[in-house]
């Protein structure tokens, strides 16, 4: 099946430094990426939809110039979370859709847990 | 707007025992219907979907029925093992757009 990694899955920063989150998919092209925040024991909240080539759009409430999307080619797109602070650690989750399986299923990563100190 | 209610949990079953986890929805179109799967620490995995009324999915002893009359995709299991213990989430996606609406998960915890 569809196999999307992120790196890293794991990251520690200093309040006020800059981290970046790769989303990559393996084994087919996405056109569309998703980045999805994650707080504990709630469900996913969409920040954004990446496009490759063009701009990302930001859901409302989303930062975007706090949360820096590119997607250079149709196998990534990174968020960058700009000047961290500790109120940004959360588990990033991000997704793409293979628009040639058929119908609906996004793959998921398998997350980035950030945590900012 | 088109959203996802899902059964509250979290919920605890005997190994072997039966599982329901309710999931309603409301759409303004014909969406795709989906149960994702997080285990601790890790992303999603998708479970199963259907893409149509009446349609059921199913994997993994898992299975789903696409029920547009009750606006329902209820996930069920006929007996759980301790490896099932997990989040599970219902969503939606219009069949027109990339917009994916999630439940809020239901936490199962699975005992020998």
């Amino acid at each position: 099946g569809a196999v999307v990694s992120q790196h890293p899955s794991w990251v520690i920063c200093k309040s006020g430094t800059s981290v970046k989150i790769e989303c990559r998919s393996l084994d087919f092209q996405a056109t569309t990426m998703f980045w999805y925040r994650q707080f504990p024991k709630q469900s996913l909240m969409l920040m954004a939809t990446s496009n490759e080539g063009s701009k990302a759009t930001y859901e409302q409430g989303v930062e975007k110039d706090k949360f820096l999307i590119n997607h250079a080619s149709l196998t990534l797109s990174t968020l960058t979370v700009t000047s961290a602070h500790p109120e940004d650690s959360s588990f990033y989750i991000c997704s793409a859709r293979d628009h040639t399986g058929g119908l609906g299923a996004q793959y998921f990563g398998p997350g980035t847990r950030l945590l900012v100190l | 707007g088109d959203s996802v209610t899902q059964m509250e949990g979290p919920v605890t079953l005997s190994e072997e025992a039966f599982l329901t986890i309710n999931c309603t929805y409301t759409a303004t179109g014909y969406p795709s219907l989906f149960w994702y799967v997080q285990y601790p620490g890790e992303g999603l995995q998708l479970l199963l979907k259907a893409t149509k009324a009446d349609d059921k999915g199913s994997n993994k002893g898992f299975e789903a029925t696409y029920r547009k009359e009750t606006t329902s995709f209820h996930l069920e299991k006929g007996s759980v093992q301790v490896s099932d213990s997990a989040v599970y989430f219902c969503a939606l996606s219009e069949n027109t757009g990339n917009q994916f609406y999630f439940g809020t998960g239901t936490s199962l915890t699975v005992i020998p």
